[in-house]
């Protein structure tokens, strides 16, 4: 599942602090958004969601923020740990669509 | 991910060979996709199929036939690819055609020699 050749953005952080990860979308018509972890050789797996009738959802050590303003969506993961690395992609959902549409993603890395 | 299987996990056939990658998923879901995750751009997605029925097929080259059988297999038919067809395909599930949640499979590492 790893995205070797894709050139993206890469987040470092220390173990144990906050990571904050941001997405833009652009489609304002988007009605719901998902935040994916993957791993290498794995497939995405399902973080957390979020609605367009909600600014904040919290889960287990994430949280996620939408701006619907901005078009501006983020992923917050406390006090991160080393098994946190990996790539994080966002998507969303255009009204009446049937699928999503990811973003390229955010390599997130945790330094020990 | 037990949820969603897929076979094989990795593949490499020539540009004139025919194959066949399998997705099954034991979730119950409706609904059923193909993606193609490749080194340069985004996921894309392939197909979407909705209680055995494509509803969605994203201009995708008629190399790449998919078949569903049933609501808990997918298969991705491959004939006459190309090089750059070379990436990980990835099959997923979610409950309804609304494509909300959905549920990934751990891909089919595919290289086209």
């Amino acid at each position: 599942g790893e995205s070797v050749g894709l050139h993206l953005p890469t987040l470092s952080v220390q173990e144990g602090d906050n990571s904050i990860i941001n997405c833009a979308y652009s489609n304002s018509a988007s009605d719901y958004f998902i935040w994916y972890k993957q791993e290498s050789g794995k497939g995405p797996q399902f973080i957390i969601d979020i609605r367009s009738n909600m600014d904040k959802r919290q889960g287990q050590r994430v949280t996620v923020l939408l701006n619907k303003t901005v078009k501006h969506l983020s992923l917050q993961i406390a006090a991160t740990q080393p098994g946190d690395s990996a790539v994080y992609f966002c998507a969303d959902r255009g009204t009446g669509r049937r699928a999503l549409t990811f973003g390229s993603g955010t390599r997130l890395q945790v330094q020990p | 991910e037990t949820g969603v299987t897929q076979t094989p996990r990795h593949l490499v056939m020539g540009m004139t060979n025919k194959k066949s990658l399998k997705c099954e998923q034991h979730l119950g879901h409706n609904a059923m996709y193909w993606y193609k995750q490749s080194a340069k751009k985004p996921l894309e997605l392939m197909f979407v199929y909705s209680l055995e029925e494509r509803v969605e097929n994203n201009s995708v080259p008629s190399r790449f036939s998919p078949e569903c059988p049933n609501s808990s297999h997918l298969f991705l038919h491959l004939h006459t690819l190309q090089p750059e067809d070379s990436a990980l395909y990835l099959c997923a599930s979610s409950p309804g055609q609304g494509a909300y949640e959905q549920y990934f499979g751990p891909g089919t590492r595919l290289t086209v020699t």
